[in-house]
């Protein structure tokens, strides 16, 4: 079974300034890591993922995640975050094998982005 | 770019009233999912399919039922709307597990049951 730890529910941050939102997992197989993110009144969106490669992953709209497999985290980071960046970011994994059960993606409760201007 | 689609958007209903919510994708997906969530607050999977006449209950224990008669079309029910049901229900659909199990999400349901 694998579970997520997204440690901050919540994170103020300046328009322009540069954030990071951590998320570490637990697991007893190999996974793949997910980042979605929730725009207001409406559903999830991948933002990005890591499927094997190099472990520095990015998205269109700047923002980039690294897989650290020994302290098993996937932070998110922007160096120079908007006012449309506000949403709810969650992540997630996925075990490399099926293991049974829904097989589907394990969602940490998820980080709440605020931009202050 | 993902073609999955919920209706109604937004539900306004009495307590007590039977109520469908639809979910279809075009993408062809095997696997569905139903999460609920309440504003602001963590995905909770209430139900799941792995194809046509294949439901089984998720992580959340729900008054819900769902049924999967056509790969496309992953409908939930509620018998009897209470207030206790009030919250955003969401669909997604996904290829399979592993590098497939990227999950694609309908925009969601939003049902105030009063």
């Amino acid at each position: 079974a694998q579970s997520v730890t997204q440690l901050d529910s919540q994170v103020p941050v300046f328009e322009e300034a540069p954030v990071e939102l951590r998320c570490n997992y637990s697991s007893s197989v190999s996974v793949y890591l997910f980042w979605y993110v929730q725009y207001p009144n409406q559903g999830l969106q991948l933002l990005l993922k890591y499927l094997s490669g190099s472990t520095l992953v990015e998205s269109i709209n700047g923002f980039e995640a690294e897989f650290n497999k020994s302290q098993t985290s996937f932070h998110l980071r922007k160096p120079s975050v908007h006012i449309s960046d506000t949403a709810e970011y969650f992540c997630a994994v996925s075990p490399m094998y099926s293991g049974g059960g829904a097989d589907g993606l394990t969602f940490g409760k998820g980080t709440h982005l605020i931009i202050q201007p | 770019e993902a073609d999955i689609y919920q209706t109604p958007r937004y539900l306004v209903i009495g307590t007590g009233k039977k109520i469908t919510l639809e979910c279809s994708q075009t993408m062809g997906h095997d696997k569905m999912y139903w999460y609920q969530q309440d504003p602001g607050m963590e995905l909770h999977l209430i139900h799941y399919s792995y194809g046509v006449n294949s439901t089984e209950k998720g992580d959340l224990s729900s008054e819900s039922t769902v049924s999967r008669i056509r790969t496309e079309h992953f409908p939930l029910t509620l018998e009897s709307a209470r207030p206790s049901h009030t919250s955003q229900y969401l669909c997604a659909s996904s290829r399979g597990q592993g590098a497939f199990a990227e999950q694609y999400f309908g925009p969601g349901t939003r049902l105030t049951v009063t």
